[in-house]
């Protein structure tokens, strides 16, 4: 079974640039996630979409932060303009069931971006 | 919010010996917690999961203690190998929507 794809891997902007990340989750997989990594922390959760909806934005920086899952399947996160602190690695869960407290959360190899 | 936390920064273990992370949570009501392994440049791995109704469970080389009472949960990794050689997470659930309280993690080097 394919796991979580993310692209790009790697990706240094300039401050006030804009950028774009791709996910595509596990097939069939309800729930899709999106977390900012920063150097020696755990991930934060940004987002939580339950198929085509939001489920929890509330830490998103919705001022410059902003992530769509059109069809329910593949998702883009994109922050614009950038700031140095959003420096950070972007990781992409996907989970199999909707709404369920319990379900295993598989990670992609996240896009480490670098903003200078 | 949740506060996560774990005993010891980082670990050192010499190949072949048994490995200890323990993971403290504050939020008494979380019921779900995962162990997520970390590799350099790599996505977070589950390892093994564990619900507030167990205390004990066990995978391959890998057993999850969880004591409910004083808010405590470990992960111990028998006969520990170079691959095991990453940061390590626990991850308890903060509410009943599958959300996900990481702490900094624990590194854990294996010495050859």
């Amino acid at each position: 079974e394919a796991g979580v794809a993310q692209s790009p891997r790697y990706k240094i902007i300039e401050k006030r640039q804009s950028v774009a990340f791709w996910c595509n989750p596990i097939s069939g997989h309800a729930t899709l996630y999106w977390y900012q990594q920063i150097l020696g922390q755990g991930p934060k959760l940004l987002i939580q979409f339950q198929n085509n909806g939001v489920v929890d934005d509330s830490q998103l920086p919705k001022d410059r932060f902003s992530a769509e899952r059109l069809k329910g399947v593949d998702s883009t996160l994109k922050i614009q303009p950038a700031k140095l602190e959003d420096s950070a690695v972007y990781l992409c869960a996907s989970s199999l069931l909707a709404g369920v407290d319990t379900d295993t959360q598989y990670f992609g190899p996240g896009t480490r971006l670098t903003v200078l | 919010g949740e506060s996560v936390g774990l005993h010891l920064p980082t670990l050192s273990v010499q190949e072949g010996d048994n490995s200890i992370i323990n993971c403290a949570y504050s939020n008494s009501a979380s019921d779900y917690f995962i162990w997520y392994k970390q590799e350099s440049g790599k996505g977070p791995q589950f390892i093994i999961d564990i619900r507030s109704n167990m205390d004990k469970r066990q995978g391959q080389r890998v057993t999850v203690l969880l004591n409910k009472t004083v808010k405590h949960l470990s992960l111990q990794i028998a006969a520990t190998q170079p691959g095991d050689s990453a940061v390590y997470f626990c991850a308890p659930s903060r509410d009943g929507n599958n959300r996900l309280a990481f702490g900094k993690g624990n590194q854990v080097v294996v010495i050859p």
